[in-house]
């Protein structure tokens, strides 16, 4: 079945470095893929998302592309703030999937220091 | 106000008692889930409904049931709630039926069973 792995945390890093968050898919057809936030204390809410190949999503500085041929939808953020610490879940939609939910990776806990 | 709202936000209990989760949203969305989080596993999908007609397992229904009492309104039981079923519980919506809709989330309710 499908399925979505992203590095394994924590990933510690000072303020105003460069982040980049890997996730690859595994999946028939042409998924979508989406990266959700979970900041302390709360649910899970959209960051960006892309749904064809090639297409980038992007929202509050962070970036990922669709590459099908890599089939990776990595996470990147040029300049990192204390804000931004939190639970990065990568994540797969796919027209296959049992009432079209999300399929998720483990998480990646981000955590930034000043 | 929030679209999605979940309560009790945190709920102990005992083996064996039987639980409910209720969980509400103003989005006039059709499509609602309920996922289970764990630590270093991600988010897991229990049940979904398309309308309150339409409800369906999901990846981990065993010991879980669900009812769709509107189209507003998903409730999540445990008969008789277990200590592995101690976990972060969301429930999402979404619009429509396609999978590349975005699938908001409510702010989760945490059960801890002794």
């Amino acid at each position: 079945g499908d399925s979505v792995t992203q590095m394994e945390g924590p990933v510690t890093l000072s303020e105003e470095a460069f982040l980049t968050i890997n996730c690859t898919y595994t999946a028939t057809g042409y998924p979508s893929l989406f990266w959700y936030v979970q900041y302390p204390g709360e649910g899970l809410q959209l960051l960006l998302k892309a749904t064809k190949a090639d297409d980038k999503g992007s929202n509050k500085g962070f970036e990922a592309t669709y590459r099908k041929e890599t089939t990776s939808f990595h996470l990147e953020k040029g300049s990192v703030q204390v804000s931004d610490s939190a639970v990065y879940f990568c994540a797969l939609s796919n027209l296959n999937q049992a009432g079209t939910a999300l399929i998720f990776g483990k998480g990646t806990t981000l955590s930034v220091s000043s | 106000d929030a679209d999605v709202t979940q309560t009790p936000r945190n709920r102990i209990t005992k083996t064996g008692k039987r639980i409910m989760l209720e969980c509400s949203q103003t989005k006039g969305h059709d499509r609602m889930y309920w996922y289970r989080q764990d630590p270093g596993l991600g988010l897991r999908l229990i049940y979904y409904s398309f309308d309150v007609k339409d409800i369906n397992k999901g990846e981990i229904s065993d010991g879980y049931s669900v009812s769709r009492q509107a189209q507003a309104k998903f409730s999540l039981s445990l008969e008789s709630a277990i200590p592995n079923q101690t976990a972060l519980y969301f429930c999402a919506t979404a619009g429509s039926q396609t999978y590349t809709d975005t699938q908001y989330f409510g702010p989760g309710t945490r059960l801890t069973v002794l």
